[in-house]
């Protein structure tokens, strides 16, 4: 079974400059997130998608970030403009369902750099 | 004061140690831990998955989970070089994201 598939691997951008990271989960997972995870840190949660919907985005930097899921499946997270703060790894985690409570599974990220 | 706290160490080992691997919290509304081990470069991997306070084995790994102090640990027997890694330690309420720790580098060398 493949795993959580997330492109690009790495990019390098000059600050002020738009971004897009893409995503692709564990087929049949109903639950998607984006967690940002900043050298020497934990992930921390950007947003979560049950199927379509974002039901947590309280922590996306609305002003800047934005994420969309069409057809509750592949998602893109896009940062326009870019700032130097938001040079970090961005991982995708997939899980199969919400009510389930069951656990997530992680992609090998995007290292974004600004500079 | 952070929901979860987690020592980042590093930790150095010799090959063959025992190793515990450890972290508090302060919400007593989470209900399920999991452990996650994180190559560098890689995305996180999970380890172990509790459900609510006792003990889970895995081979080398046991984890641990104690409610009532707020406390959960991994313990590695026998560590191999192979270890090497950052763990995670994670830990959410029932139908929310996962809340993670800062991470422990450990390093056991041969």
């Amino acid at each position: 079974e493949a795993g959580v598939v997330q492109s690009p691997r790495y990019k390098i951008i000059e600050k002020k400059q738009p971004v897009a990271f893409w995503c692709n989960p564990i087929s049949g997972h109903n639950t998607l997130y984006w967690y940002r995870q900043n050298l020497g840190q934990g992930p921390e949660l950007l947003i979560r998608y049950e199927n379509e919907e974002a039901v947590d985005d309280s922590q996306l930097p609305k002003d800047r970030f934005s994420a969309e899921r069409l057809k509750g499946v592949d998602s893109t997270l896009k940062i326009q403009p870019a700032e130097l703060g938001d040079s970090a790894v961005y991982l995708c985690a997939s899980s199969l369902d919400r009510v389930m409570n069951t656990e997530a599974f992680f992609g090998q990220g995007t290292r974004l750099t600004v500079v | 004061q952070k929901e979860v706290e987690q020592d980042p160490g590093p930790l150095s080992v010799p090959e063959g140690a025992i190793v515990s691997l450890n972290c508090t919290y302060s919400n007593s509304a989470f209900q399920y831990f999991m452990w996650y081990r994180q190559y560098s470069r890689k995305g996180p991997e999970l380890l172990m998955y509790t459900y609510s306070s006792g003990n889970k084995e895995d081979g080398r790994f046991t984890a641990q989970v104690d409610k009532s102090s707020k406390y959960i640990s991994l313990f590695i027997r026998d560590s191999q070089p192979s270890d090497s890694a950052t763990y995670l330690c994670a830990m959410r309420k029932a139908g929310t994201a996962l809340i993670f720790g800062k991470g422990t580098t450990l390093s056991v060398s041969s």
